[in-house]
């Protein structure tokens, strides 16, 4: 059974920093690419980041660029997104999220989620 | 990146048709999923790669496309079935984009 369990989440003030973690099961964790998914309050979803199966690629929305940095260990089948400069609008609840790939030519790309986690708030707030 | 329009809500009687239509530009050429979310819980991927159904998901849910519009159909619709959907697309190459969402509600 595939299962992301995120942590990390918390109250933090703006500007402050914050590192949140996923644990990934019943899946070979390395095969996939992974994702960071979120959701402001009584909002819809917002795409954030995701990283190729190797780390060697990564993306980001437009408003999280310079300050959010997604990262994987295969190892220890974990996924991170540290967040640095937080604001209000920052707050979300943050899903991680497996991603679902197009392969053409012995190339992946993401091109949707098959699974989610359970989601992890983070609250910006003074 | 683009947008993916969705209409924000719509509701339908139990045992009716209910059709959810997502529109971008560049979905004719695009991969679409859809994902439903019930309050306080994470979403659920029932559609993926246009029109193929994960497996335990009703055979009620399936989709379709014309053009720049695709949509996702639920037959048969049940009191369960009331949740939040949304359209989810690519933008460049590797980068996802979702739709504002549609609040179903089930009369």
């Amino acid at each position: 059974e595939v299962q992301l369990v995120e942590s990390g989440g918390g109250l933090v003030q703006p500007g402050g920093s914050l590192r949140l973690s996923c644990s990934a099961s019943g899946f070979t964790f390395s095969s996939y690419w992974m994702s960071w998914v979120r959701q402001a309050p009584g909002k819809g979803l917002e795409w954030v980041a995701n990283m190729k199966q190797s780390g060697s690629e990564t993306y980001y929305v437009d408003s999280v660029k310079g300050r959010f940095t997604i990262s994987r260990d295969n190892a220890q089948n974990s996924l991170y997104l540290q967040m640095t400069s937080l604001t209000d609008l920052d707050t979300a609840i943050y899903y991680c999220a497996r991603g679902s790939a197009h392969c053409h030519s012995g190339d992946c790309f993401q091109t949707g989620v098959d699974y989610w986690g359970q989601g992890t708030l983070v609250s910006v707030s003074s | 990146s683009y947008d993916l329009t969705q209409p924000s809500s719509m509701s339908v009687s139990p045992g009716q048709t209910a059709r959810i239509t997502c529109s971008g530009y560049a979905l004719p050429h695009r991969y679409v999923y859809w994902y439903q979310q019930k309050p306080g819980q994470a979403p659920v991927l029932v559609i993926y790669k246009d029109t193929e159904r994960p497996s335990g998901i009703p055979e009620r849910f399936s989709a379709s496309s014309s053009g720049a519009t695709v949509t996702l159909t639920i037959g048969g619709v049940q009191a369960e079935d009331e949740a939040d959907y949304y359209c989810q697309s690519t933008d460049i190459f590797g980068t996802l984009v979702f739709g504002g969402g549609t609040k179903l509600t089930v009369l």
